[in-house]
């Protein structure tokens, strides 16, 4: 049972655009959230996380958005940019100890 | 920076070898894991330790073990290495606290099991 849904396993946005990435849950007990980067042969990158007691958390052009009641977070980037293009992963912590379960990932083209 | 080291970014090896995968980090981290990552399975968990000689099951244990004899050092060994087992293997460590559970990934390797 996939505690953690990435249900686009793709998106192609253009540069200078917006790109939303959407993840769900259905563990109500998760209580931190992230994001990863990954590129082809490279381990992920942290990109950015939220705690549950926030809705927003920002990082330059990443915004992590928390959605509890839906359990849904999304990152959007702005502007997207073609050094964007990679799969990125989110994960929730169920704090067990510090483990985190990943979603199926999102691939991420940012064409010019 | 964290650093995450793992022994070979590529591998092939035989049906029924034994394998040795290794990891090192060099920040202190009390919590490592292994994990695997398939096309559209995401990184499913194959065990980790918050403890040196502690480990537990993660949700793909069947046809893996794992040793921490050192604080820095995880090592992940396939008993008797299937076709099955061809796979991208990451590393990853945190801290261990309460509050900071970002994990670090190593830049994995990718094993091919002929």
């Amino acid at each position: 049972d996939q505690q953690v849904k990435q249900n686009s396993p793709s998106l192609s946005v253009q540069e200078g655009r917006i790109s939303i990435l959407n993840c769900d849950y259905t563990n109500s007990m998760f209580d931190y959230f992230l994001w990863y980067k990954k590129y082809p042969a490279e381990g992920p990158t942290f990109l950015i996380s939220i705690s549950s007691i926030k809705d927003k958390n920002e990082d330059g052009r990443f915004t992590v958005f928390l959605n509890k009641s839906a359990k849904h977070l999304s990152l959007h980037i702005v502007p997207s940019q073609p050094g964007d293009s990679a799969v990125y992963f989110c994960a929730a912590s169920d704090q067990v100890p510090d483990k985190l379960i990943f979603g199926t990932g999102t691939r991420l083209q940012v064409f010019p | 920076d964290v650093k995450v080291t793992q022994s070979s970014r590529y591998l092939v090896k035989r049906t029924g070898e034994k394998v040795f995968l290794e990891c090192v980090q060099d920040m202190d981290h009390e919590n490592m894991f292994w994990y695997r990552q398939d096309p559209g399975l995401g990184l499913r968990l194959i065990y980790f330790s918050y403890d040196v000689k502690m480990k537990e099951k993660g949700d793909i244990p069947e046809g893996y073990s794992v040793s921490r004899e050192k604080k820095e050092r995880f090592s992940l060994i396939l008993e008797s290495a299937s076709t099955n087992q061809t796979s991208m293997y990451l590393c990853a460590s945190s801290l261990g606290v309460a509050g900071q559970e970002t994990q670090y990934f190593g830049p994995g390797t990718r094993l091919l099991v002929l």
